[in-house]
């Protein structure tokens, strides 16, 4: 089955750090824009981060910009996102997307991030 | 305007046809496409429209997607009772250098 699989995600306390992962299964993340879109549950989408084809531009909503990082590993066939310095409002469930809002759009189920004491 | 409006909620009986708007600003609706999703609560959202009038392989015809000036529509005709879900529009932001998403639509079927 072609899918998205994010890991990762659980509960961490204010002002500390988790790595996100995606990895692709019957499907390339390498070569082509990946997006990390989160939501709050019950809540609407707001996008997050992007990396374009060879990772050479990488862009960050201004809310994460400065504590989150997005990159990819081609070899290993998997999409990253590196939160520090989490904040209360960074809790959201964190879907990965490959070729957001183009013809190939795909979804990962997601993964739930916690922050609190 | 660095947030894209829609209204909180639409409805219509089976057959009906349903419109959901999106008003956004000169640095995002105004000058580039826009793109519709669809989520079922609980589960991944789905895209219905990109590039502000196409539809991706496998999503229905009686989905449409319009666009004028900073606003754009969702035009479901033929409502259906599968339907009934969350509707939200994204778009890149200029200004911003990042991607809006509409404050969601929720879409009932009477």
């Amino acid at each position: 089955e072609v899918q998205l699989v994010e890991s990762g995600g659980g509960l961490v306390q204010p002002g500390g750090s988790l790595r996100l992962s995606c990895v692709g299964s019957g499907i390339s993340v390498s070569k082509i824009w990946m997006h990390w879109v989160r939501q709050v549950p019950g809540r609407g989408l707001v996008w997050v981060s992007r990396i374009n084809k060879d990772g050479s531009r990488r862009d960050h909503a201004d809310s994460v910009k400065g504590r989150f990082s997005i990159s990819r590993d081609d070899a290993r066939n998997t999409l990253y996102l590196q939160m520090n310095s989490l904040k209360a409002e960074d809790a959201a469930m964190y879907y990965c997307v490959r070729d957001f809002v183009g013809p190939e759009d795909l979804w990962g189920r997601g993964t739930l991030v916690t922050v609190s004491s | 305007q660095s947030v894209l409006t829609q209204p909180p909620s639409a409805s219509g009986t089976p057959g009906q046809r349903v419109t959901i708007s999106c008003a956004g600003g000169s640095s995002n609706i105004g000058r580039d496409s826009v793109n519709w999703y669809q989520q079922v609560p609980g589960t991944a959202p789905r895209l219905l429209i990109y590039t502000t009038s196409r539809r991706p392989s496998g999503v229905p015809d009686r989905f449409s997607g319009s666009k004028s000036g900073t606003s754009a529509s969702l035009d479901i005709g033929g409502l259906q009772s599968e339907d009934e879900a969350d509707y939200y529009c994204t778009a890149w932001d200029d200004s911003l250098q990042g991607y809006l998403f509409g404050t969601g639509t929720a879409v009932t079927v009477l």
